[in-house]
């Protein structure tokens, strides 16, 4: 596609329940990352996937968040027992190749999540 | 520790009224500094890359420039369609994390 997809664009949830969050990257984009967005933070790093090598999982903040990357394409986040301080904007982002910096990445419009 | 930190969280400008926003960084090494533009609702958009003390770069009315411990992005007779939230973001050397700033609100009133 010509962007970085996101879907659901809200979700709104019930405390305990599993969510799945899906991005769709810029085809050929090989670098495909997760961040997270609260009111007035910075973006957290999540995860970083990088062609077929193993991602770095090191910014999940617990056991409850995994995310996979099928065929190096679509990735799926998931959030299994969702908290309310889960409640976030949850951005997805592509590039070219690992750390592409002349381009930036290109993110997606985010999932606002609510944890209720 | 690895840190970014931008001022002001807030900014309002008269149409036309340049001024600059500041992003300080104490970083174990850097790769490259990154500002972004973020609108409401919407995900960042990539604006420059900076890589090394004393580069610039310009885009329209923007304009990035890097020392070895901030970046500035001047805004030059800035139009109320530049009202966003502006990121500021370092890549460490070594590694492809990138740190952000929690950003500047810019609004400029026509």
């Amino acid at each position: 596609g010509a962007g970085v997809s996101q879907s659901p664009s809200n979700k709104v949830t019930e405390k305990g329940k599993d969510v799945e969050l899906r991005c769709d990257p810029i085809s050929g984009h090989t670098a495909l990352y997760w961040y997270r967005q609260s009111l007035g933070q910075g973006l957290e790093f999540l995860i970083y996937f990088q062609g077929n090598s193993a991602p770095d999982k090191s910014g999940l903040p617990s056991d409850r968040f995994s995310a996979e990357r099928t065929g190096g394409s679509v990735s799926t986040l998931t959030i299994q027992r969702t908290q309310q301080e889960d409640s976030a904007v949850y951005l997805c982002a592509s590039s070219p190749s690992q750390g592409a910096e002349d381009y930036g990445y290109t993110f997606g419009s985010g999932t606002r999540l609510t944890v209720v | 520790e690895d840190q970014v930190t931008q001022s002001p969280e807030a900014l309002r400008l008269q149409e036309g009224e340049s001024s600059s926003l500041n992003c300080s960084y104490t970083v174990s090494g850097l790769r490259g500094l990154f500002w972004y533009r973020q609108d409401p609702g919407k995900g960042p958009e990539f604006l420059f890359t900076l890589y090394s003390a004393g580069e610039e770069k310009e885009k329209e009315r923007l304009k990035a420039t890097l020392t070895k411990k901030e970046s500035f992005l001047h805004i030059t007779a800035p139009k109320p369609e530049d009202s966003a939230t502006y990121l500021c973001a370092v890549r460490i050397s070594g590694t492809y994390k990138y740190i952000f700033g929690t950003g500047t609100r810019l609004k400029v009133l026509a």
